[in-house]
């Protein structure tokens, strides 16, 4: 079975501070993974994804299959970026996403 | 044009009462998700339309959860006999098709914040 792990419920960093945000994935295929945003009173949204190799507002995350990890960083924290985020594993023969329990990252000023 | 609109936002219901949530997708997306996030967890898979048909509705807690999408466009998802442990936000998401380049994003509603009392 697929499963995704947050280890931290909460990172607290300065503004200007880099920021790593852990997530690592069990799946016996082969995985798709994601992270989701949500800001303050918006709606869950698409961060970025592994196969699109891009950087989304100075985020960018890196897919090790050897450790089994999609970790989510940015080298200088901006307030702008507090928010939950959620480690996502696309699987299945269709488009079934299993999310991880979150992170909340506070960016104090 | 409009995103996935959930509705109604907030509902209260009495425990053995029976609710139903309605999800809106974006229009032309083929694929619909409905998930259950419990207070300071992550979103947990119900279940997946494609079109009408319901391919998978593993993630169901129990038989008191029904969820149906009749014309491959607007989906509800009835809960009969509500408990206190079904409280929490249900969310509903939609996709365009699986394309070649990899899974398409998934593009969630507000949300429906369900409380049982």
């Amino acid at each position: 079975a697929q499963r995704v792990t947050q280890p931290e419920k909460l990172l607290s960093v300065f503004k200007g501070a880099p920021v790593e945000l852990k997530c690592n994935y069990s799946y016996s295929g082969s995985p798709e993974l994601f992270w989701y945003v949500q800001y303050s009173r918006q709606r869950l949204q698409l961060l970025l994804r592994h196969i699109s190799r891009e950087s989304i507002k100075g985020f960018t995350a890196d897919l090790n299959k050897g450790e089994t990890s999609f970790h989510l960083k940015k080298p200088f924290a901006q307030e702008e970026d507090s928010a939950m985020y959620y480690c996502a594993l696309g699987s299945g023969g269709y488009q079934k996403v299993t999310f991880g329990t979150g992170t909340k990252l506070q960016v104090i000023p | 044009g409009a995103g996935v609109s959930q509705s109604p936002r907030y509902k209260v219901a009495k425990r053995g009462q029976d609710v139903a949530l309605r999800c809106d997708p974006i229009s032309g997306h083929v694929s619909l998700f409905w998930y259950q996030q419990a207070l300071g967890q992550g979103p947990e898979f119900l279940t997946y339309f494609q079109n009408e048909a319901q391919l998978d509705k593993s993630g169901l807690p129990s038989d008191r959860f029904f969820a149906e999408r009749p014309e491959g466009s607007v989906s509800t998802l009835k809960i009969q006999r509500t408990q206190q442990e079904d409280s929490a936000v249900y969310l509903c998401a939609s996709s365009l098709a699986l394309t070649g380049g990899g899974r398409s994003p998934l593009h969630f509603g507000n949300g429906t914040r369900l409380t049982v009392t």
